[in-house]
């Protein structure tokens, strides 16, 4: 079945710093692989979205990898502020079809330190 | 950018009554929304895809009758929670697709978090 996987530990990283955080996920290969930020008692909110035919995108402090074969994604901030600290999902379409859906995963919480 | 619109934000009901989330698409059409739900520090859990004009598709484990969708335009779905009980207490957030766009991404509202005494 369909995994997807996040590190559940928070991340605790200082100002300025670059933060990265990983998405695994296993059984399948999908066509697309998004990242959202979410806020304590929020929805989530779109970041990035990266196809498989692609290996970076960017969008101003943010990039985003994905690697194929390894099945993995990595989601980065550069010179992270306080600003962004929230839980950062990624998602994917089902194994199981159904294109327009998508399938979250539990998500890591980053934490910037002034 | 799109908005979705979720209502209300917060709500409190004794056990055995029903209860109606609203979710608009305000500045876009929504053929499709979806309805996740999410517990502490867990994950979104996909609960049923909401179909304008047609029957809600629900995913393997949520029961239908008891998580009744409408869909009846294109830019309003509503999910009843029928029957409440505490164990259906949980984050519900809806999320819907621009029809008029070609990318995959999805807007979400700002959730509806139930609480059933």
């Amino acid at each position: 079945s369909q995994k997807i996987e996040q590190n559940s530990e928070a991340l605790n990283i200082q100002e300025g710093k670059t933060a990265t955080l990983t998405c695994n996920y296993t059984n399948y290969s999908p066509a697309y692989l998004q990242w959202y930020r979410q806020d304590p008692g929020r929805g989530p909110v779109f970041l990035l979205l990266i196809r498989e035919n692609e290996k970076e995108k960017r969008k101003e402090r943010l990039k985003v990898t994905f690697d194929t074969t390894l099945k993995q994604s990595l989601f980065h901030i550069t010179a992270s502020q306080p600003a962004d600290s929230a839980t950062y999902l990624c998602a994917l379409p089902p194994l199981s079809g159904g294109y327009n859906k998508l399938i979250f995963g539990a998500g890591t919480r980053l934490a910037v330190h002034p | 950018g799109a908005v979705v619109s979720q209502h209300p934000s917060r709500v409190i009901c004794k056990s055995g009554t029903s209860v109606k989330i609203e979710c608009r698409s305000l500045d876009f059409q929504a053929t499709t929304m979806f309805w996740y739900r999410q517990f502490p520090k867990q994950s979104l859990m996909l609960m049923a895809t909401s179909n304008e004009g047609s029957k809600a598709t629900y995913e393997q484990g949520v029961e239908k009758d008891k998580f009744l969708i409408n869909h009846a335009s294109l830019t309003l779905s509503t999910l009843t929670v029928t029957s409440a009980h505490p164990e259906d207490s949980s984050f519900y957030i809806c999320s819907a697709r621009d029809s008029g766009l070609t990318n995959e991404k999805l807007f979400f509202g700002s959730g509806t978090q139930l609480s059933v005494l």
